[in-house]
């Protein structure tokens, strides 16, 4: 059974609108990572969390909020998405900073 | 430049050969981990180290415990489901907690 789960597993958006990724772990982990994905940048971080209520910065913040409502749910929101945020998008969970990360299958999202 | 420098970016092996791929660090790192994504796009944990080697069945990872500056894969004996693409990250550690992803080695095993 996953462990770590993410939804949609692909969405199409107009440029402008309002997307939002979710992610539910049933790990029992402290943090909770956003990731994108793009072809010869590898994993890069957007946002983290170590604790519900608690959002930190990533590497690549801007244009993107994120949410940790509790300790099992974590949220990716793009505002106003553009066509720079096509990408495929990973959420994964660790039980304390930088341990073994554990991802979910990944969501790609497509701006037009 | 990148924190986290892997190479070889792709290869190409034959089954039942072995080979090595490489993490290089610009500073010292904490710890490293090594993934393998599959043509699904799935990431899956190989190896989490602090220090020294880990190995399971046909893989092994080593971390320089001296400098803390490189790290490597081995994979003995290759077979095609080892293909897809190996990502190395790492912890600089400190009040850095984030891992830094390298950009990965693409492999293709072939028969």
């Amino acid at each position: 059974e996953a462990a770590v789960t993410q939804s949609p597993r692909s969405k199409v958006a107009v440029t402008g609108g309002k997307v939002t990724l979710s992610c539910h772990q049933t790990n029992n982990h402290d943090y909770m990572y956003w990731y994108r994905q793009d072809t010869g940048h590898g994993l890069r971080l957007i946002h983290y969390s170590y604790v519900a209520d608690s959002t930190e910065k990533g590497d690549i913040p801007d244009g993107y909020k994120a949410s940790r409502p509790s300790q099992e749910n974590f949220s990716l929101i793009l505002e106003l998405a553009s066509l720079s945020q096509t990408a495929v998008y990973f959420c994964a969970s660790s039980d304390a900073s930088g341990n073994t990360l554990y991802f979910g299958e990944g969501s790609r999202l497509i701006v037009v | 430049g990148d924190q986290v420098e892997q190479s070889p970016s792709a290869l190409s092996l034959h089954e039942g050969t072995d080979s090595a791929l490489r993490c290089n660090f610009t500073t010292t790192m904490r710890s490293v981990q090594w993934f393998r994504q599959n043509s699904r796009g799935s990431l899956i944990s190989l190896f989490y180290l602090a220090s020294g080697t880990k190995e399971n069945g046909r893989l092994k990872s080593a971390f320089d415990s001296k400098e803390r500056r490189y790290s490597t894969l081995h994979i003995r004996d290759a077979q095609l489901e080892d293909s897809g693409t190996y990502f190395c990250a790492a912890e600089a550690g400190g009040s850095n907690a984030k891992l830094t992803f390298g950009k990965g080695t693409k492999l293709s095993v072939k028969s």
